[in-house]
């Protein structure tokens, strides 16, 4: 059975801090992996990783994917408390494109 | 804004009414989806329609019924409901649904259901 993986569920830091948030993932046909922010209502996209050892950075965000141990971190460096939000990984399978999203991570972030 | 949004933004329905939430897509994108937000549980796909020909349905009760009639607009039909349906409908879409698009899904801003 497909699964995605996301820890810690949870994760309380103050503002300065640098989190790393993981998925790891067991999917048949794996195709890319996506990383979204929730805050209120719609996940807003952040970063598409297809291909291993390739960092994507946006700001104080980055992202790596590991193809062979199955599994991509989030950094958030210089933590702020506008990025206290669930973040969520989610996996594509192969040529059916179906999301598998993981639980989310619940980050807050106090001042 | 996304580019994706959705009517009504909440609802509140007894379990013998019937009504109908709306997504509309303004990205010229190919393929839709609905998917179900409950708390604490993972976000659920429900419903894939791709050139709107319905591709994947994920064992859904009948309860739910989608509808697209155009690449532009989805909509899920909700009749004789249970209370444990009361969650965050997300509607998104993509380029495509697999091949050639990307694979990056952009979703409106949810349908908060609360079924009485």
């Amino acid at each position: 059975e497909d699964k995605v993986v996301q820890s810690p569920l949870s994760l309380v830091v103050h503002e300065g801090d640098t989190v790393t948030l993981n998925c790891s993932y067991e999917v048949t046909n794996f195709r890319s992996l996506l990383w979204y922010k929730q805050e209120k209502k719609a996940p807003t996209f952040l970063f598409m990783l297809t291909s291993s050892g390739i960092e994507k950075k946006s700001g104080r965000l980055s992202s790596i994917l590991d193809k062979k141990e199955l599994f991509s971190i989030l950094n958030i460096t210089a933590t702020q408390t506008g990025d206290s939000a669930v973040y969520l990984c989610a996996v594509v399978r192969g040529n059916t494109g179906k999301l598998i999203f993981g639980q989310g991570t619940t980050l807050q972030v106090k001042p | 804004e996304t580019g994706v949004t959705q009517t009504p933004r909440h609802l509140v329905m007894g379990m013998t009414n019937k009504k109908s939430l709306k997504c509309e897509q303004h990205l010229g994108h190919n393929a839709m989806y609905w998917y179900k937000q409950s708390a604490k549980k993972p976000l659920e796909l429900m419903f894939v329609y791709s050139l709107e020909e319905r591709v994947e349905n994920n064992s859904v009760p009948s309860r739910f019924s989608p509808e697209c009639p155009n690449s532009s607009h989805l909509f899920l039909h909700l009749h004789t409901l249970q209370p444990e349906d009361s969650a965050l409908y997300l509607c998104a879409s993509s380029q495509d649904r697999a091949g050639g698009g990307t694979d990056t899904q952009y979703f409106g801003p949810g349908t908060r259901l609360t079924v009485l």
